[in-house]
């Protein structure tokens, strides 16, 4: 089946400094991927939608050049929180997709827990 | 827009019991719907989904059908298991938005031997 492969699992740096999240589809190419945020004990908030090739589609309130995002190739797509501060410390978890809904779905990363201190 | 209610958690059951999460949903046209759960410190896995109505998503003794007279996807399983203890996500994708996943709140379900 799908898998999406997501690195680190756990990341803590400190406050100012830039942290890089992978996210890659391991048997399959994904056209599209996507970025979601949890917060402790809430559900998954859908911050941007990045296409291989071309740039990232942001949610309203997210900060585009706060959360990096690219997507170069079909099985890649990185985000970058930049300056990381405190409040950026939460779970971040990646999905990726190809356009044929009825094949493989939404099949996400196992995410990734940031720790900015 | 579009959005998903599901019940507040948590939910605690004995082993063995019978479960149900209510999920509700609005939406535009005829939406997929999905149940995802997770469990402490990982991601979502899928556990079933319906893409039309009346369709009936099942895995691993959970079931869900779509009900677009009521717009409800509530999910069903007769005999819970301890392992079933994880976090439950109802969630859906728009006709006109392809990908794009509008998640519930989340329903905790705890199972105690």
């Amino acid at each position: 089946g799908a898998v999406v492969s997501q690195h680190p699992s756990r990341v803590i740096c400190k406050s100012g400094t830039s942290v890089k999240i992978e996210c890659r589809s391991l048997d399959f190419q994904a056209t599209t991927m996507f970025w979601y945020r949890q917060f402790p004990k809430q559900s998954l908030m859908l911050m941007a939608t990045s296409n291989e090739g071309s740039k990232a589609t942001y949610e309203q309130g997210v900060e585009k050049d706060k959360f990096l995002i690219n997507h170069a190739s079909l099985t890649l797509s990185t985000l970058t929180v930049t300056s990381a501060h405190p409040e950026d410390s939460s779970f971040y978890i990646c999905s990726a997709t190809v356009q044929d809904r009825a094949n493989y779905g939404y099949t996400f990363g196992s995410g990734t827990r940031l720790t900015v201190v | 827009g579009n959005s998903v209610t599901q019940m507040e958690g948590p939910v605690t059951l004995s082993e063995e019991a019978f479960l149900t999460i209510n999920c509700t949903y609005t939406a535009t046209g005829y939406p997929s719907l999905f149940w995802y759960v997770q469990y402490p410190g990982e991601g979502l896995q899928l556990l079933l989904k319906a893409t039309k109505a009346d369709d009936k998503g099942s895995n691993k003794g959970f079931e869900a059908t779509y009900r677009k007279e009521t717009t409800s996807f509530h999910l069903e399983k007769g005999s819970v298991q301890v392992s079933d203890s994880a976090v439950y996500f109802c969630a859906l994708t728009p006709t006109d938005s392809w990908g794009k996943l509008q998640f519930g709140a989340g329903t905790q379900v705890v199972v105690t031997p």
